[in-house]
């Protein structure tokens, strides 16, 4: 089945310790995005990719970083995770401007410790 | 104030009840608007668009009223397995992508 795919299911790093979620997808949706969700929280957009156009949120700490190596996949690079950051990272994608909706991916839960 | 928001509830209701929820959106210019549902620890997954004419599919009925801006959902019969929270969604296109504004959503709990 054609789906969004995030990988790890659950990731847990070392305060200041790098990490990379990574995405891929089988849509062949030429936009991607990352979410993070915190608990109870609407999901917040980072940044996404408009086939190679990246684009940042104003607010999107410069802690996180994103790569685009091709149309399927997509990363999430945390480069000093800190306590804040734990949360839900969701990946989804849509077609063009996403009248249609998105598709997420299952998620990483990151635990900082 | 919030570009989107939602009655966060929770709402707790017997089964076969009819439970509506609405979200207000402050952004005139907002094109799109949907309504997805997430259940706990999982990701959100679509569960209808929104349209100024309505839309409804099986129980689920969700309308849009451009003038007061808001959206609704409503809910008949519902069953144990509707329980989760849902979640609002606008989109506007001011960049190349569309870009999409969550409610913190509005939880529902369908009791036996």
């Amino acid at each position: 089945d054609a789906m969004v795919i995030q990988n790890p299911r659950y990731q847990v790093t070392q305060f200041g310790k790098p990490v990379t979620l990574s995405c891929s997808q089988t849509l062949n949706h030429n936009v991607m995005y990352w979410y993070q969700q915190k608990s109870s929280q609407a999901p917040k957009l980072l940044f996404h990719y408009y086939d190679k156009d990246f684009n940042n949120e104003a607010d999107t700490p410069d802690n996180f970083q994103s790569r685009r190596p091709n149309t399927s996949f997509c990363f999430l690079d945390i480069r000093s995770p800190g306590l804040g950051d734990a949360a839900m990272y969701l990946c989804a994608t849509s077609r063009g401007t996403g009248e249609g909706g998105y598709t997420f991916g299952s998620g990483t839960r990151l635990t900082v410790v | 104030r919030k570009e989107v928001e939602q009655d966060p509830g929770p709402f707790n209701v017997p089964e076969g009840a009819t439970v509506a929820f609405n979200c207000t959106y402050s952004n005139s210019a907002s094109q799109s608007f949907f309504w997805y549902r997430q259940d706990c620890r999982k990701e959100p997954k679509l569960l209808m668009s929104v349209y100024s004419s309505g839309n409804e599919d099986g129980r689920f009925t969700a309308q849009l009223n451009r003038a007061s801006q808001y959206i609704s959902l409503l809910i008949r019969d519902s069953k144990l397995s509707d329980s989760a929270t849902y979640l609002c969604v606008v989109m506007g296109y001011n960049t190349n992508a569309g870009k999409s504004t969550f409610g913190d959503g509005t939880t529902l709990t369908v009791k036996p």
